[in-house]
């Protein structure tokens, strides 16, 4: 079955500096990858998707990658903002089934 | 919509006891699924159903573990006899199709087994 891995387990960076966050998954026949956003207290909310016939996509400060060949995708937040932080997890689908990496907490220091 | 609808919000119980954890999806959503989520181990699917029916629930961990569909609005997620293990925020989520759209959650229900 598909196996998400999911790095880096904690991240910290300067308020304004960008964020990365990078996956990896398994199942070669996987062609639908979202990433979820988690406040505390809330469930895991969709902020950007991704699907396989499209390289890379961007949507205000964020934005996510996508390489089929190496079986990677990237989520990348510019500019961050002391609400972004939270816990984020990438997500892989291609048979029914949303397999989450384990998720990164991302701290934004003022 | 009012969302994913899933009560209880918290649930304490004595170990041994059946907990029983429902979920009211979002109307004409077609999938439904259970995850589980621990700071171990993420957020680790249990089981999902597609027009009420179970499709997978190899993430089921035991016996114990038993989740139903009886119709497209309701579902529930039973542990009987629950352990202190058990011990997790359990979230169930919607979804329009089987696949390649996004999953709504609910808000989750924490479970504390003692």
């Amino acid at each position: 079955g598909e196996n998400v891995e999911q790095h880096p387990s904690t991240l910290s960076v300067q308020e304004g500096d960008s964020a990365v966050i990078k996956c990896t998954y398994s199942d070669s026949a996987s062609n639908y990858f979202p990433w979820y956003k988690q406040e505390l207290g809330k469930g895991p909310q969709l902020i950007i998707d991704i699907r396989s016939n499209v390289g890379e996509k961007k949507d205000q400060r964020i934005a996510v990658t996508l390489n089929k060949t190496a079986k990677h995708f990237s989520l990348h937040i510019t500019e961050t903002q002391p609400e972004d932080s939270a816990v984020y997890f990438c997500a892989a689908s291609g048979n029914d089934k949303i397999i989450f990496g384990k998720g990164t907490r991302l701290h934004i220091l003022p | 919509d009012a969302g994913v609808i899933q009560s209880p919000r918290h649930e304490v119980t004595e170990m041994g006891q059946e907990v029983t954890l429902r979920c009211k999806p979002i109307s004409g959503h077609n999938s439904l699924f259970w995850y589980r989520q621990t700071m171990m181990r993420g957020l680790e699917l249990l089981i999902y159903f597609n027009n009420n029916v179970p499709i997978d629930d190899s993430g089921m961990p035991e016996d114990r573990f038993s989740a139903k569909m009886p119709n497209a609005s309701f579902s529930t997620l039973k542990i009987q006899p629950s352990e202190p293990r058990d011990s997790a925020v359990y979230f169930c989520a919607s979804s329009p199709s089987r696949s390649e759209t996004e999953a709504f959650f609910g808000q989750g229900t924490r479970l504390t087994v003692v």
